[in-house]
């Protein structure tokens, strides 16, 4: 497609249940990333994924939180049992390649987001 | 921790007037940096990026930013703001783990 696609772009939902976030990345582009974005919390990495390479779940706040990418493009994460601390927008982006020795990465082009609310 | 920081959290100019916003980043070495906005009700968008080459990059709209590695700096400048430029600024940098780092964001608010 033209850009990042995300669904849903908005979710409610109740304290304990489960949630799923989807991502649509560019066509092509090898790494996709995941960042949660708070009031007043500026924009927090959550996951991101590399071609074949294991994800990088370093910014994942809670066992709570999952992601996990098929078949190298669509990517999906899931927060089990929310509290109302993950209200936020959780935003997906993608790029053509990730991290180089040389530290040369490439630009990461941002989707909507979801903007998920925990009741 | 290697960490962007940006000074401003909110400004307020009056259309016409010139702006600056500030973003330092704490660590050396290579680093690839950028200025993405979000306008109001829409996603991140890029503004700008430095990889190597001339320090004074231009993006859209009339932005640019300069590069000033002996400051660790990378502040965002346009001559004359317009209305259309309200809107949340972000800083961000690759560190040298290969993750990209965002600044708190500073929220521009131009009275028309």
């Amino acid at each position: 497609g033209a850009g990042v696609s995300q669904s849903p772009s908005n979710k409610v939902t109740e304290k304990g249940k489960d949630v799923e976030l989807r991502c649509d990345p560019i066509s092509g582009h090898t790494a996709l990333y995941w960042y949660r974005q708070s009031l007043g919390q500026g924009l927090e990495f959550l996951i991101y994924f590399q071609g074949n390479s294991a994800p990088d779940k370093s910014g994942l706040p809670s066992d709570r939180f999952s992601a996990e990418r098929t078949g190298g493009s669509v990517s999906t994460l899931t927060i089990q049992r929310t509290q109302q601390e993950d209200s936020a927008v959780y935003l997906c982006a993608s790029s053509r390649i990730s991290r180089s020795t040389g530290g040369n990465t490439d630009t990461q082009y941002f989707g909507p987001g979801t903007r998920l609310t925990v009741l | 921790a290697q960490s962007v920081s940006q000074h401003n959290h909110h400004v307020i100019l009056s259309e016409a007037a010139s702006l600056e916003l500030g973003c330092n980043y704490s660590y050396g070495g290579t680093v690839n940096l950028f200025w993405y906005v979000q306008y109001p009700g829409q996603h991140l968008q890029l503004l700008l990026k430095y990889f190597s080459g001339d320090p004074l990059v231009k993006g859209i709209k009339g932005f640019e930013a300069e590069f000033i590695k002996s400051k660790f700096s990378f502040n965002l400048r346009k001559p004359s703001v317009q209305w259309s430029d309200t809107a949340e600024y972000f800083c961000a940098a690759y560190n040298q783990g290969g993750k990209l780092i965002f600044g708190q964001g500073t929220e521009l608010s131009v009275k028309p």
